[in-house]
C-alpha cells in the first residue's frame, strides 16, 4: 500500500536548468496538491488539481507549472530553477472535505 | 492577516506531563475544518486529529485532543502523557469553505521537545 509517492527524494539543480518532480497516488483521490516547506514559513500551496484535466493555483506558483492528465499523477516542473527554490516539496491528496495525505518529500537544491 | 498563527517560537515539556500547543485562526468562513499534523526529523507529515467548526464536542484521537474555542478562533492541540516519540515539529492547519476548491492553510509550525 504505497499511498502517495514522490521521486526524487533528493536533487541538486544549476540555475537555469529545468525538471520534474513526480507524484504518484494509489488511493484513488480525487484532489491532489504540492507544497514547499521552507524554514520559519511553514508549507504553503503552490498548484492543486481537483481531477483529471483541472487544475489551479495556490498561494506560490510562480515558476512552477503542472499538469493531470490522470487520476494517479500529478508531476510539478520547474522550467528555469532559481536558488529561491531551493526547498522541501511535498505532493499530497486526499477528499476535499478530510485530511491529506502527504508523500515523504522532495529535497531540491537549486545553486 | 495570517489564516493561520502559531506564536510559540519552541516548547519543552517532561515525559508523562501533558503539553499544549496553540493555535489561532481566522476566517469569515461559517464552514471550516482544522487540522493537526506532526512533522517528526524524518520529515514525513503525520495526521493528528481533525475539528469541524460545526462539530458540538471537542475532538479526541488517543492521547491528543483540540480544545475547539470557536469564538476566540482557537484551536489548541493538548497532547496528554507525552512520549519521547512527541518529539517533532507540529503544523495546525485550516480548510475553508466546502467542496473542491476549498484549500488547506498551514501555520508556521511549533517545535515541541520532550524531555527524560
Amino acid at each position: 500500500n504505497a499511498g502517495v509517492t514522490q521521486t526524487p527524494k533528493f536533487q541538486v539543480l544549476k540555475t537555469g536548468q529545468s525538471m520534474t518532480l513526480q507524484c504518484a497516488q494509489d488511493m484513488n483521490h480525487e484532489y491532489m496538491s504540492w507544497y514547499r516547506q521552507d524554514p520559519g514559513m511553514g508549507l504553503r500551496l503552490i498548484h492543486y488539481s481537483v481531477g483529471a484535466g483541472i487544475t489551479d493555483q495556490g498561494e506560490v506558483p510562480n515558476g512552477y507549472n503542472v499538469s493531470r492528465s490522470t487520476t494517479e499523477d500529478f508531476p510539478l516542473r520547474l522550467l528555469s530553477a532559481a536558488p529561491s527554490q531551493t526547498s522541501v516539496y511535498f505532493c499530497a491528496t486526499g477528499w476535499y472535505t478530510g485530511e491529506l495525505f502527504f508523500g515523504e518529500g522532495s529535497r531540491l537544491t537549486v545553486l | 492577516a495570517q489564516k493561520i498563527t502559531q506564536t510559540q517560537p519552541g516548547m519543552f515539556v517532561q515525559e508523562k506531563e501533558a503539553v499544549t500547543l496553540d493555535c489561532t485562526y481566522d476566517t469569515s468562513d461559517p464552514s471550516y475544518g482544522l487540522f493537526w499534523y506532526k512533522q517528526p526529523s524524518s520529515g514525513e507529515m503525520i495526521f493528528l486529529i481533525y475539528q469541524g467548526s460545526y462539530d458540538q464536542q471537542n475532538a479526541t484521537e488517543g492521547r491528543y485532543s483540540l480544545n475547539f474555542q470557536k469564538a476566540r478562533k482557537s484551536a489548541n492541540l493538548v497532547i496528554s502523557a507525552s512520549q519521547l516519540g512527541d518529539s517533532a515539529m507540529y503544523f495546525c492547519a485550516m480548510r475553508e469553505g466546502a467542496g473542491a476548491n476549498s484549500k488547506l492553510t498551514f501555520g508556521k509550525g511549533i517545535t515541541l521537545s520532550v524531555r527524560p
